[in-house]
């Protein structure tokens, strides 16, 4: 079974500044997809980024990148200039491309940016 | 992009009785849908994966009879919870998937309705 786990229950960083949080997973799969998931204060969840598994290139939309280690099984996304409405739970998710499209998530990084 | 409409957003009702949340994909035909619950300050917990005209996938744990799903179209799913005590106030929050031919940018990528907020007084 799948398995994601996210070790920073809390983060906080000034505005302006870069940071990092960290998500680790595990599975005997090899054709997968990863994504980095917010959560803002209005709990609409928001795809912030996303990488395929065999794509050795780390993904990046705007400040926001990714480091993928696949041999690792890690999965990090930076946040860089961050602004105030990065505030938010970011949520590191699994999806394997076999079967049901089932996501699994991780219990969730609660980030905020301080002014 | 795909979008995903839910509601109602927020709902109270009485112990005892039934409560219907709708989902609806706006543009674009899902054949799969999500139902997650999400308790404070937690991560978003699989009830179950609702297809289009057949039964819904049940996790594990998750009563079948106490939250009965219906995807009778391919653009809506309604999740029923029936005869709702208090423990049933959660969050809940529905998501699709747009096939790849739909989306093809998109493609496995989990959109997510706003969310309904449930209190069973």
């Amino acid at each position: 079974a799948q398995t994601v786990t996210q070790s920073q229950p809390e983060m906080s960083v000034q505005e302006a500044e870069t940071v990092t949080l960290s998500c680790t997973y595990d599975t005997s799969e090899n054709n997968y997809y990863l994504f980095w998931y917010k959560q803002p204060p209005s709990r609409q969840m928001i795809l912030v980024i996303r990488q395929e598994a065999y794509k050795q290139q780390n993904a990046t939309e705007n400040r926001f990148s990714v480091n993928f280690q696949k041999a690792a099984k890690s999965f990090s996304l930076k946040i860089s200039d961050s602004q105030l409405g990065d505030t938010a739970m970011y949520f590191c998710a699994f999806m394997k491309l076999t079967g049901t499209y089932k996501y699994i998530f991780g219990t969730g990084t609660r980030l905020k940016v301080l002014a | 992009g795909a979008v995903v409409s839910q509601h109602p957003s927020w709902v109270i009702c009485k112990s005892g009785t039934s409560v219907k949340i709708e989902c609806r994909s706006l543009d674009f035909q899902a054949t799969t849908m999500f139902w997650y619950r999400q308790f404070p300050k937690q991560s978003l917990m699989l009830m179950a994966t609702s297809n289009e005209g057949s039964k819904a996938t049940y996790e594990q744990g998750v009563e079948k009879d106490k939250f009965l799903i219906n995807h009778a179209s391919l653009t809506l799913s309604t999740l029923t919870v029936t005869s709702a005590h208090p423990e049933d106030s959660s969050f809940y929050i529905c998501s699709a998937i747009a096939p790849p031919g739909q989306w093809p940018s998109g493609a496995n990528v989990l959109t997510f309705g706003a969310g309904s907020r449930l209190t069973v007084l």
